[in-house]
């Protein structure tokens, strides 16, 4: 079955970096889009990025936009998103989930989050 | 403010029907399927409805969805207490080439 476990999250000060990961497993991997959605604490669900199967069309969310980086390794089966210059707002837990085609069709799987709190 | 508009909550009695509401423009839910999430309480979301009106094989068939125009429509009848989640609407939108989230509802079965 399909399994997305992400790793890297943790706490951070402001204005640091931090690469969250996210390991695929159960699908061909390299045949899917990928996205990350991110959830404040008691807030909605936010849209974050994707990046399509083949790594050729990379979409970011506007409050991420020049700040993170998402991208994937097709050989490891991992996606990564590299956030950089973090603000206390970019404290969420943060999905990786997989796209029912190649990048903008719909979500139709999700992995169980990581944590990442921006504090100093 | 996000980019698709739902009820913040709703609720209604066990057994009863629900309808939750998504409301967008030509950009996103005009011209692209919709999809919903359910998200149980400290859970990760999981998908309901895809492509407007399509259930993953696992999801009963108490759950539907529909189109029309710029909006889209969640219905759930035969409430039972397991279905008090949240509940958002997605569609990717051309203009912004982005994927949209909907603000989430949040329903209650009295």
């Amino acid at each position: 079955q399909v399994q997305l476990v992400e790793s890297g999250g943790g706490v951070v000060q402001p204005g640091t970096s931090l690469r969250l990961s996210c390991a695929a497993s159960g699908f061909s991997f390299s045949d899917f889009g990928m996205h990350w959605v991110r959830q404040g604490p008691g807030k909605g669900l936010e849209w974050v990025a994707v990046i399509w199967y083949d790594g050729s069309k990379r979409f970011y969310g506007d409050s991420v936009r020049d700040r993170f980086t998402i991208s994937r390794d097709n050989y490891k089966n991992t996606v990564y998103l590299e956030a950089n210059s973090l603000r206390a707002e970019d404290t969420a837990v943060y999905y990786c989930a997989r796209d029912d085609g190649i990048g903008a069709t719909h979500i139709d799987h999700w992995g169980q989050g990581a944590l990442l709190t921006v504090s100093s | 403010q996000s980019v698709l508009t739902q009820p913040p909550s709703v609720s209604a009695a066990p057994g009863q029907k629900v309808t939750i509401s998504c409301s967008g423009s030509n950009s996103n839910i005009g011209n692209n399927y919709v999809s919903w999430y359910l998200q149980l309480p400290g859970t990760a979301p999981k998908l309901l409805i895809y492509d407007n009106n399509k259930r993953p094989s696992r999801i009963p068939d108490r759950f539907s969805g529909s189109k029309s125009g710029t909006s889209a429509t969640l219905d759930i009848t035969g409430l039972q207490t397991g279905d008090e989640a949240d509940y958002y609407c997605g569609t990717w939108d051309s203009s912004l080439t982005s994927w949209v989230f909907g603000g989430g509802t949040k329903l209650t079965v009295l």
